[in-house]
């Protein structure tokens, strides 16, 4: 049973253009989410992340929003660069459970390509 | 510079011996982790410990082994008992039970039988 699911495995998108990443999850416990970025043959790498009592956090490039009564977050790029071309995983933790944002379950990842 | 170190990068396995990954950290985190990767499934938690000669199992325990004798290594062990071992194996630790701590991983071991 996948509990977070990004149903889009690659997307495309032009430099200087935004790129929306999406994740869906079922399991109403989780409370705090994080995105990764990985190149193949690498550990992933923490993005962003953000905790259910917010519905937005921003770095720079990098926005997550997130909807609780959907089970939905999405992770806006913008505006995408040729590097920020690699596998982009959705995590998700339940920390009221388990006291810590250490057991994270992650989705199938989504391939982005920027394209010149 | 602190972070997390796995070897071997490439570690091949004959049918029916048991292989041994390591993971070593020198970050201070209380926390390890080892995750398998494989194409279209993201990543597995296998096993996890969150505190020296603490460990649980994940998701995917069946087949593998961990030990946590020191707070800086978390060696994996892929037995023979595993069916399907051939995989992207990924290291990580996190500081502990720090709300808004995150995750950090190895570079990955992969490993394949043959």
């Amino acid at each position: 049973d996948q509990q977070v699911k990004q149903n889009s495995p690659s997307l495309s998108v032009q430099e200087g253009r935004i790129s929306i990443l999406n994740c869906d999850y079922t399991n109403s416990m989780f409370d705090y989410f994080l995105w990764y970025k990985k190149y193949p043959a690498e550990g992933p790498t923490f993005l962003i992340s953000i905790s259910s009592i917010k519905d937005k956090n921003e770095d720079g490039r990098f926005t997550v929003f997130l909807n609780k009564s959907a089970k939905h977050l999405s992770l806006h790029i913008v505006p995408s660069q040729p590097g920020d071309s690699a596998v982009y995983f959705c995590a998700a933790s339940a920390l009221r459970n388990t006291g810590t944002a250490s057991k994270l379950t992650f989705g199938t990842g989504t391939r982005l390509q920027v394209t010149l | 510079d602190g972070g997390i170190t796995q070897s071997p990068k490439y570690l091949f396995r004959k049918e029916g011996q048991n292989v041994t990954l390591s993971c070593e950290q020198n970050l201070n985190h209380d926390a390890m982790y080892w995750y398998r990767q494989d194409p279209g499934q993201g990543l597995r938690l296998i096993y996890y410990s969150q505190i020296v000669n603490d460990f649980q199992k994940g998701d995917i325990a069946e087949g593998y082994s961990v030990s946590r004798e020191k707070k800086e290594s978390f060696p994996l062990t892929v037995t023979s008992a595993q069916k399907n071992p051939t995989a992207f194996y990924l290291c990580a630790s996190s500081p502990g039970s720090v709300i808004g701590n995150t995750i950090y991983f190895g570079e990955g071991s992969w490993l394949t039988v043959v």
